[in-house]
């Protein structure tokens, strides 16, 4: 049963716009967020984290957004830039030794 | 310059054979983990392990083989039981026991042919 969700396997954005990625977690003793960024044929590279104790946290043009009511989280890219295209995944961990879950990924395409 | 190197990059082995694939961290990080990437499932954790002489099956272990003789080093054995071994995979290391964010490598796709 998967622990963290991506239900959307693409999403299109015009560049200049803002762009929304949406992940959601069924284990409600995660409480540590993180979203990442792969390109095709490497490694995925750490964007923007959320610690349970906060709703929101900010890093130049990326917002992560957390509902622990619902859940849920997303990532805000605003504007989003041709260079952002990629597939970017939802991780979540449990306080303790656990090791990070990954959602399936949402492939991100910024069309200019 | 520290970080997490995967080699080779590219594999290619017959059926049937065990395959080692290579992890060496110089971040002095506790924690590593192997995940595979198949396409439209995600990242799929393998194995890890939170300390030297130490590891834990993942989500996926059957077919795989681990060992951490040394802090830096974390090689995965792809075995002949392992149904079907073609796949990218991703070794990763994270600087406490399991928390925090984890830093991967480029990735090594193995082809079985």
């Amino acid at each position: 049963d998967q622990q963290v969700k991506q239900n959307s396997p693409s999403l299109s954005v015009q560049e200049g716009r803002i762009s929304i990625l949406n992940c959601d977690y069924t284990n409600s003793m995660f409480d540590y967020f993180l979203w990442y960024k792969k390109y095709p044929a490497e490694g995925p590279t750490f964007l923007i984290s959320i610690s349970s104790i906060k709703d929101k946290n900010e890093d130049g043009r990326f917002t992560v957004f957390l509902n622990k009511s619902a859940k849920h989280l997303s990532l805000h890219i605003v504007p989003s830039q041709p260079g952002d295209s990629a597939v970017y995944f939802c991780a979540a961990s449990a306080s303790g030794n656990t090791p990070l879950v990954f959602g399936k990924g949402t492939r991100l395409s910024v069309i200019a | 310059d520290g970080g997490i190197t995967q080699s080779p990059k590219y594999l290619f082995r017959k059926e049937g054979q065990n395959v080692t694939l290579s992890c060496e961290q110089n971040l002095n990080h506790d924690a590593m983990y192997w995940y595979r990437q198949d396409p439209g499932q995600g990242l799929r954790l393998i194995y890890y392990s939170q300390i030297v002489n130490d590891f834990q099956k993942g989500d996926i272990a059957e077919g795989y083989s681990v060992s951490r003789e040394k802090k830096e080093s974390f090689p995965l054995t792809v075995t002949s039981a392992q149904k079907n071994p073609t796949a990218f995979y991703l070794c990763a290391s994270s600087p406490r026991r399991g928390l925090g964010e984890a830093f991967f490598g480029q990735g090594t796709r193995l082809t079985v042919v």
